[in-house]
């Protein structure tokens, strides 16, 4: 079954950089979306980022554009968030997330999320 | 593209008939996806593109509207239900979730 698990939480001072991983598993990976979705405590979702299945689209939520940098490398079926100039803004649960192959972009499967705490 | 449901909380009563809404700043078509959300537990698909139904998710869930107006409809409330629903556009980029509707226990 799919299977998605993020790493490299953690506590981390302003305007430092952090760098997320997500392994994934049970499905082809290169030929999914992933995402990255974030929430804060006590918050709601909000989508950060998400990369395709090749790597070569990518896109950004405005509050992290320019900050964050989305990769994958499909040869080890992982997909990582590279975090720099944090803010405190940024501390949430950190959630990898798969979207549906099937053109409706639906989430169909996540991860069980990472703190990051800025401070 | 911004996402607002309503209402933010409501309370009910196992057996009840719930429905909220969410409602998008422009149309999406039928982009429209519903989450549930337990506390401390990553959400869960319920319902793709507006009223698809995810597998293994029992059919008292179900989902209705199209363009910019939807509802989530629980036909008989169950206490394993007592959650917060999101609702997420997918029509386009940067995707966003609604601010979310917490069923409470009356």
């Amino acid at each position: 079954q799919v299977q998605l698990v993020e790493s490299g939480g953690g506590l981390v001072k302003a305007g430092r950089s952090l760098r997320l991983s997500c392994a994934a598993s049970g499905f082809t990976f290169n030929q999914y979306y992933m995402s990255w979705v974030r929430q804060a405590p006590g918050k709601g979702l909000e989508w950060v980022s998400y990369i395709s299945g090749s790597g070569r689209n990518t896109n950004y939520a405005d509050s992290v554009r320019g900050r964050f940098i989305v990769s994958r490398d499909n040869a080890k079926n992982s997909l990582f968030l590279e975090m720099n100039s944090l803010r405190d803004e940024d501390t949430a649960v950190y959630y990898c997330a798969r979207e549906s192959a099937a053109g409706t972009a639906e989430i169909d499967s996540w991860g069980q999320g990472t703190l990051v705490t800025v401070s | 593209i911004q996402m607002t449901q309503s209402p933010s909380s409501l309370s009910a009563s196992v057996g009840d008939r719930v429905s909220f809404t969410c409602r998008a700043s422009q149309n999406i078509d039928n982009y429209l996806n519903w989450y549930q959300q337990k506390p401390g537990k990553a959400p869960n698909l319920l319902i793709y593109h507006a009223s698809n139904l995810q597998g293994g998710v029992p059919p008292r869930f179900s989902g209705s509207g199209s363009g910019t107006d939807f509802t989530l409809t629980i036909s008989s409330l169950q206490p394993e239900d007592f959650a917060t629903y999101y609702c997420q556009q997918s029509y386009n980029t940067p995707r966003s979730f609604g601010q979310g509707t917490k069923v409470e226990i009356k």
